[in-house]
């Protein structure tokens, strides 16, 4: 099946640091997700990415998809201690009559004051 | 607008037992889909439902099944439980075709389901 390999798995930064972590799969995506997930809270949409190449921003947030559709980042600028949590990416399958997100391991930050 | 809401947030179940989990989509949305997530494996797909339809199933046992009401809410349904069924157990909806961000999925708080 499908793999989404995501790294880094744990990140530990200084607040007002930037931020950096990537998905990449053997599988070709046609949309990618980034999703943020607090402690006894599901996910939380991000920022979607729909076409290869594309760069969208949200707040300090910015997340590209990659030209070969196989891959996305997603950038944090200017941490602050409220970013705390695991982000994941997951991508979304081409194919019709039928959605399905495949996630990755997740990359858990920790942001220190 | 109201988000993705599930029922109930906690349960504690014992081996062998079954168990139902609800979830309510945003309002408007018509497809519902089903995850687990565990420390383990993460993020897994069950299922997803689209009126009243599962139109795709993960790799899970026949234990885990669902259905989807005319008014888009769904139910999933774990029988015979086992320790390894301890999850989060998520759902999530999303707009249908045609409309604007309809590639988009939205979670609920999830269930967390212990089984003893």
């Amino acid at each position: 099946g499908q793999q989404l390999n995501q790294s880094p798995q744990s990140m530990f930064i200084q607040e007002g640091e930037d931020v950096s972590m990537n998905c990449t799969s053997s599988s070709i995506f046609n949309t990618w997700l980034w999703y943020k997930q607090e402690p006894g809270e599901g996910p939380v949409l991000l920022i979607a990415l729909y076409k290869a190449g594309e760069l969208t921003s949200n707040g300090r947030l910015t997340a590209q998809f990659g030209i070969t559709r196989k891959d996305s980042f997603l950038n944090i600028s200017a941490s602050i201690p409220s970013d705390v949590g695991i982000y994941f990416c997951a991508g979304q399958s081409l194919g019709a009559g039928s959605y399905q997100l495949t996630f990755g391991k997740g990359t858990k930050l920790s942001v220190i004051p | 607008k109201a988000g993705v809401t599930q029922t109930p947030r906690y349960l504690i179940k014992t081996r062998g037992q079954q168990v139902t989990l609800s979830c309510s989509p945003i309002s408007g949305h018509r497809s519902v889909s089903w995850y687990q997530q565990t420390p383990g494996q993460g993020l897994q797909f069950l299922f997803e439902y689209f009126s009243e339809t599962q139109r795709n199933k993960g790799n899970f046992p026949g234990r885990f099944s669902g259905r989807q009401f005319s008014n888009s809410r769904s139910e999933m349904n774990v029988s015979t439980l086992e320790l390894g069924d301890s999850a989060l157990y998520l759902c999530a909806s999303r707009g249908t075709a045609g409309t604007s961000g309809n590639n988009e999925q939205f979670f609920g708080p999830g269930t967390r389901l212990t089984v003893l």
